[in-house]
């Protein structure tokens, strides 16, 4: 079955720390990729997205990610977090040839930053 | 920058009783879109609406669940006896050609008592 996988489901970090969190797909076929946040009691928004091409994406708040299609994996990066970046983190695929352009999230990644 | 409006934010209904739940797309926008977030879980996608039809559909749409774009501006979810596990934050999404542009609305939290 298609499925997104988030390994990292809670991280603490404190500020200035760099972060990486993890996103595996299981799909074969050419795939779309997103990470979106989730701050506490918001909506969901679009941190940055793959879609070709460059498979180094910067997005928005200093957020980049890198696509490996050999690893199936879309791992969302920053160099150094700040408080404000506590939040609730969704990695999300839909596939190419996806008539409905469904987004199959993953479980999310809980995000706390310490001062 | 072209918001995803969504109504009401927070709605409370008894168990049995009908629902709509209501969207307003960005308007030049083709695709539709509904997604569900129960409580502590991931987001989950309910449907996908374009061309005036239901272009795809996940197992959690059962027939209890209805969409519909009445008025060309509007979008719709309807529950028709809703149970206490509808109970969750509705979202509404729109896209322009397929994926691009793929926009969230803010979310209606329902609970179902």
């Amino acid at each position: 079955a298609q499925s997104v996988s988030q390994h990292n489901h809670h991280v603490i970090l404190s500020e200035a720390a760099s972060l990486e969190l993890g996103c595996n797909y299981s799909y074969g076929g050419t795939v779309n990729l997103f990470w979106y946040v989730q701050y506490p009691g918001q909506h969901l928004q679009l941190l940055l997205k793959y879609f070709s091409g460059d498979p180094l994406v910067k997005g928005i708040k200093g957020f980049e990610a890198e696509f490996i299609k050999s690893k199936f994996s879309f791992n969302l990066r920053k160099p150094s977090v700040q408080w404000s970046d506590t939040a609730e983190y969704f990695c999300a695929v839909t596939l190419n040839s996806n008539s409905g352009y469904a987004l199959n999230f993953g479980k999310g990644t809980s995000l706390l930053v310490t001062p | 920058e072209p918001e995803v409006t969504q109504t009401p934010s927070h709605q409370v209904t008894q168990m049995g009783q009908e629902v709509i739940l209501r969207c307003v797309p960005i308007s030049n926008h083709l695709y539709f879109y509904w997604y569900r977030q129960i409580l502590g879980q991931k987001v989950e996608f309910l449907v996908s609406f374009y061309n005036n039809e239901i272009s795809e559909k996940s197992e959690i749409f059962d027939d209890q669940f209805s969409v519909e774009r009445p008025d060309g501006s509007n979008f719709t979810l309807k529950i028709r006896s809703t149970k206490l596990e509808d109970s969750a934050m509705y979202f509404c999404a729109s896209s322009g050609q397929g994926i691009y542009g793929y926009t969230f609305g803010s979310g209606t939290r329902l609970t179902v008592v």
